[in-house]
């Protein structure tokens, strides 16, 4: 069973679309994240869900959107794409809201042109 | 400021011992966790520290001092599959993880 999914894994598109990326976890956390690693491989934190409330929204540009329908649940919705966007998106879960380990998702590769 | 320094890129040899090492200072502290990620892949979690001294698990031991803002990643019997990338991060109490930019390690025959 798989613990944490994201689709797509793949995704290439142009400058100016909007697109979504749907994660889901079956691990029955309470804590969901958006994680953002560019081609220098930083791991950057973006957003953290707790029980589907907003606990942490770092400087992120606001065309990126994310919601969480329920704790199971945090997609990533991104208006109006740019070139610095591609990267690789991590979606993670963790049964705590701090001081528990974070599993992540696979991962989708974004690449805009 | 928040910051983990680790060295950018090891190289050990198959079978030998390596130890990766972490430096962090950050506002508040709720254990160190170790990550590893294979190019290509997601990080996947190795150890969690928070109280001072070393965990074993297997070939692979984490050791901390909260007193000097250290710790290390020690792994035995290396094999050819080790070859990846190893994350530090620190809880820093504020509801995230504060993440260093990794340590390439590359295993030769």
């Amino acid at each position: 069973d798989t613990a944490v999914s994201q689709t797509p894994k793949y995704l290439v598109t142009q400058m100016g679309n909007d697109k979504s990326i749907k994660c889901e976890q079956n691990l029955g956390h309470d804590t969901m994240y958006w994680y953002k690693q560019d081609s220098k491989k930083f791991l950057k934190i973006m957003f953290s869900y707790n029980n589907k409330e907003l606990i942490i929204n770092e400087t992120v540009p606001n065309r990126f959107s994310p919601k969480s329908p329920d704790k199971a649940h945090l997609n990533l919705h991104i208006n109006s794409l740019e070139l610095g966007d591609s990267a690789v998106y991590f979606c993670a879960s963790s049964p705590l809201v701090t001081g528990g380990a974070q599993y992540f998702g696979p991962g989708t590769r974004l690449t805009v042109t | 400021g928040q910051n983990i320094d680790q060295p950018t890129e090891m190289t050990a040899t198959e079978g030998a011992i390596v130890q990766i090492n972490c430096t962090y200072q950050t506002s508040g502290f709720n254990g160190l966790f170790w990550y590893q990620q294979h190019a290509g892949e997601a990080p996947t979690f190795l150890s969690y520290n928070v109280l001072d001294g070393l965990e074993e698990k297997g070939r692979f031991s984490s050791f901390l001092s909260r007193s000097k803002g250290y710790s290390y990643l020690l792994l035995k019997e290396l094999q050819m599959k080790d070859s990846a990338s190893y994350l530090c991060a620190v809880d820093d109490s504020n509801y995230q993880l504060i993440w260093g930019a990794g340590t390439k390690l590359i295993i030769k025959p």
